[in-house]
């Protein structure tokens, strides 16, 4: 079974940062495009990062290029989304999300909620 | 950039069928992926790759794509089918995976 949990999630300052990860099991890894989408709440579903099986490609929304890095540890079996200069406007449930190809998803995570506040 | 567009909401009564529309500049043209997404719940994927269902979908679950407008179709509706559905491609001209508004689909 195909497991993809989320952690690291919080409550953080604006202007503050934060580090997301993503831990998979049932699923050979190091062969999966990974992604993360988030969802503000009571909104719907926006895309956020992806890189693709070995880590050498990324790319980004432009609602958070310079601010989000994406990477992954394949020996970990691990995603991680690196958040700086978090706004209000980043406030939402993070999911990460696998998939064989750079067009779209097969598996997702249950997310976990981030929330930028003073 | 790419824009997705979905109606906001769709109502049909049991048993009849539910069409939930994805309107994008030649879409027909691009791979399109539809999720299903429950209250409280992560995203499943009901098609994938226009008209390809994952194991464990049901076959009343159907979609196609073409010209400018991707359709997923629901037949035989049920009450477990109320939730909000996305369809999502991705946009190789900006390498940028992008989603739909997404649509409530009520079940009368």
């Amino acid at each position: 079974e195909v497991q993809l949990v989320e952690s690291g999630g919080g409550l953080v300052q604006p202007g503050g940062s934060l580090r997301l990860s993503c831990a998979a099991s049932g699923l050979t890894f190091s062969s999966y495009w990974m992604y993360w989408v988030r969802q503000p709440p009571g909104k719907g579903l926006v895309w956020v990062s992806r890189i693709n099986s070995d880590g050498s490609s990324t790319s980004n929304a432009d609602s958070v290029k310079g601010r989000f890095t994406i990477s992954r540890d394949n020996t970990k079996n691990t995603l991680y989304l690196q958040m700086n200069s978090l706004r209000a406007e980043d406030t939402a449930v993070y999911y990460c999300a696998s998939g064989l190809s750079p067009w779209g998803t097969d598996y997702w995570g249950q997310g976990t909620l981030v929330t930028v506040s003073s | 950039s790419y824009v997705l567009t979905q109606p906001p909401s769709v109502s049909v009564a049991p048993g009849q069928t539910a069409i939930i529309t994805c309107g994008g500049n030649n879409i027909g043209s691009k791979s399109v992926h539809w999720y299903q997404q429950k209250p409280g719940q992560a995203p499943v994927v009901v098609v994938y790759d226009d008209t390809d269902r994952p194991s464990g979908i049901p076959e009343r679950f159907s979609g196609s794509n073409s010209g400018n407008t991707a359709t997923l179709t629901v037949s035989r509706v049920e009450a477990g089918d109320e939730a909000d559905y996305y369809c999502q491609v991705w946009d190789s001209d900006s390498d940028h995976v992008v989603f739909g508004g997404g649509t409530k689909l009520t079940v009368l």
